[in-house]
């Protein structure tokens, strides 16, 4: 089956740094989605991005598809944006894979 | 986006017990619904794809018959976590879709003594 992997697993940011997370996946998907979990569990969409480029606000989104990899841009961090980072691909089969995650810490 | 609510939030049980989880989308159909276990500081486990009027589809190594879900609806799915023992435990996350894109419910943390 497809892997997804994301990398780093754990990043701590001084407060206002800027940081880029990445997902590779192994093959073609027909979707992709990244996602922050935060503190009581719930997964906030941040960004449908199957191809191409994003932004909304301080966090921004690229997919190369035909390259197998997506970016998270996150700038100006603030202590808020700590939390889990997860990517996710939806398949041919239809079936949801989610990377491990990014394990965020924003220091103020 | 579109909204999922997922209720319970919190539910604990006894041993042996059964609970049931819903999981609505509140202003689209969702064609496909599916249903996930997270243990701590780990990612998400696809458990389940299910399709309204048709059987859920169980990802390797989880128990049809442990875990029972109907998808009687456009708009409602329902995970039931039968004769529930303490390795049960878990937060249990629902997603739905309608043109691909995926919106999450809120989770339903579960503990059973």
């Amino acid at each position: 089956g497809i892997q997804v992997e994301q990398s780093p697993p754990d990043l701590i940011l001084q407060e206002g740094a800027n940081s880029t997370l990445r997902c590779n996946f192994s093959d073609s998907v027909n979707n992709l989605q990244w996602f922050h979990q935060n503190p009581w569990g719930q997964l906030i969409n941040l960004f449908y991005i199957p191809s191409g480029t994003k932004q909304n606000g301080r966090l921004s989104a690229t997919t190369v598809a035909t390259e197998r990899y997506s970016l998270l841009y996150i700038s100006s961090s603030q202590t808020t944006d700590s939390g889990v980072y997860f990517c996710a691909v939806l398949t041919g089969g239809f079936k949801t894979i989610f990377g491990a995650g990014t394990r965020l810490f924003v220091k103020a | 986006g579109a909204v999922v609510s997922q209720h319970p939030s919190w539910v604990i049980c006894k041993s042996g017990t059964s609970v049931k989880i819903e999981c609505r989308s509140l202003d689209f159909q969702a064609t496909t619904m599916f249903w996930y276990r997270q243990f701590p500081k780990q990612s998400l486990m696809l458990m389940a794809t299910s399709n309204e009027g048709s059987k859920a589809t169980y990802e390797q190594g989880v128990e049809k018959d442990k875990f029972l879900i109907n998808h009687a609806s456009l708009t409602l799915s329902t995970l039931t976590v039968t004769s529930a023992h303490p390795e049960d435990s878990s937060f249990y996350i629902c997603s739905a879709t309608g043109t691909g894109e995926l919106f999450f419910g809120e989770g339903s943390r579960l503990t059973v003594l």
